[in-house]
């Protein structure tokens, strides 16, 4: 079965305090990806990334950066997390080989709340 | 702006019913459509798929209507059981998917026993 790991479920954090979020996925997949889940609100793309080292903003990047070193990892960061930023964050995964369907596998997500 | 309108926002069921939520899509472009259902605490998990190459999919209780000339699609649950209840999120893609998908905002879904 596929795995996408967040390492982190819960953390709470302080408003200016800088955050790591950190996803593994074991399937040597090429596409990963940050999403933000808030009520109401559904799934929001935040960055993705389609390579090591290449990154593109999705449709709500402000206030987020992200990186990949190795492909099996891919990492969000708050620079200086502020209390709107509390939600709950799904990192995923999929292949790049059509054949596959290119399912879009998620972790678990990461409930960030900023105090 | 790539958009993926979900309906309704929420819906209660009797078990054994036959639940429906819909969807409408603008971009002609989106090649998949997929459905995926999520359990409180856990990530969302693909549940269906579906390619505007076809009007219908089915598994199990579960099956996707594609109407590609109003761009609407729906999942229908059969038989709905208690154990259904969760939210369900359609969602959209363009070509390889390397971008990721597009979301609806999701419907919570209550099966009543």
């Amino acid at each position: 079965d596929v795995k996408v790991t967040q390492s982190s479920r819960y953390l709470v954090k302080r408003t200016g305090e800088k955050v790591f979020l950190e996803c593994v996925q074991d399937m040597d997949h090429e596409n990963m990806f940050w999403y933000r889940q808030d009520p109401g609100l559904g799934l929001r793309l935040i960055y993705f990334s389609y390579d090591v080292k290449m990154k593109e903003k999705g449709d709500i990047p402000e206030g987020y950066s992200v990186s990949r070193e190795k492909k099996e990892r891919f990492s969000l960061i708050l620079e200086s997390a502020s209390t709107n930023q509390t939600s709950m964050y799904l990192c995923a995964s999929s292949s790049s080989s059509t054949g596959s369907g290119n399912t879009i596998y998620f972790g678990e997500g990461s409930w960030l709340t900023v105090v | 702006q790539q958009q993926v309108k979900q309906s309704p926002q929420s819906l209660i069921v009797q078990k054994g019913g036959i639940s429906i939520i819909n969807c409408a899509y603008e971009n002609t472009a989106f090649d998949y459509f997929p459905w995926y259902q999520q359990f409180p605490g856990k990530g969302p998990a693909l549940l269906i798929a579906i390619r505007p190459d076809v009007s219908e999919k089915k598994e199990g209780r579960f099956t996707i209507s594609f109407n590609k000339s109003a761009k609407q699609f729906s999942l229908h649950i059969m038989d709905s059981q208690p154990g259904d209840s969760a939210t369900y999120f359609c969602a959209a893609r363009i070509g390889g998917g390397a971008d990721g998908l597009t979301f609806g905002k999701g419907t919570h879904l209550i099966i009543q026993p």
